[in-house]
């Protein structure tokens, strides 16, 4: 079993509407949990961060939390075709000194 | 977010030379740096965890006489790849974790290699 899955996609969206990326995670130990967006060529850049359950949002995205089920999804509000990227789920190791990446999820906003 | 600088942003070389790429961490001390690797359309791979004046550790399968890590400062780390071979052309990326009660890794821009 993958330490942190996600669907690969890809997922396709119209301009405009809700983009909903979902994550697991095996490590019931980790705390911190991330998003990344990755343009094809380009290195990941920090979207957001969360730690404690529930959501958490910065402007159009909105990060959600259940450390319960052991689930982290990201949502992005008003999807715009510059969303389109892959985004990559990461959550800390149980040792906490290295992020697990998930596969990622090709995202594509169509206009 | 913080800022992380790497360079060169691209290099060709020729089989069999030397390559250093170096990370820095502009605005922040980074006590422990990452080097990722990357093939096309594929995902992130961690190569090795570089912690301040200490030696790197080197994830499974990835050879550190041939992959030599240095971080010799809070702000500095670098990647040597020796004896480089057409199969090490990739994409190198580092991050760095800013520390505190967030621990967050900020992505440099990526190097990219090309083995001739």
């Amino acid at each position: 079993q993958k330490e942190v899955e996600q669907n690969s996609g890809p997922l396709s969206v119209p301009e405009g509407a809700i983009a909903s990326l979902n994550c697991t995670y095996s490590d019931r130990v980790s705390q911190s949990f991330f998003w990344y967006r990755q343009y094809s060529g380009k290195s990941p850049e920090l979207i957001m961060s969360i730690y404690s359950n529930g959501d958490k949002e910065d402007g159009r995205f909105t990060a959600q939390l259940n450390k319960a089920s052991q689930y982290v999804s990201l949502l992005i509000r008003d999807s715009q075709p510059s969303d389109s990227a892959t985004y990559l789920c990461a959550v800390n190791s149980e040792s906490g000194n290295k992020l697990v990446f998930g596969a990622g999820t090709i995202l594509r906003v169509k206009s | 977010g913080a800022v992380v600088s790497q360079h060169p942003s691209w290099v060709i070389c020729k089989s069999g030379t030397s390559v250093k790429i170096e990370c820095r961490s502009l605005d922040f001390q980074a006590t422990t740096m990452f080097w990722y690797r990357q093939f096309p359309k594929q995902s992130l791979m961690l190569m090795a965890t570089s912690n301040e004046g200490s030696k790197a550790t080197y994830e499974q399968g990835v050879e550190k006489d041939k992959f030599l890590i240095n971080h010799a400062s809070l702000t500095l780390s670098t990647l040597t790849v020796t004896s480089a071979h057409p199969e090490d052309s990739s994409f190198y990326i580092c991050s760095a974790r800013a520390g505190g009660p967030f621990d967050e890794q900020f992505f440099g821009p990526g190097t990219r290699l090309t083995v001739l």
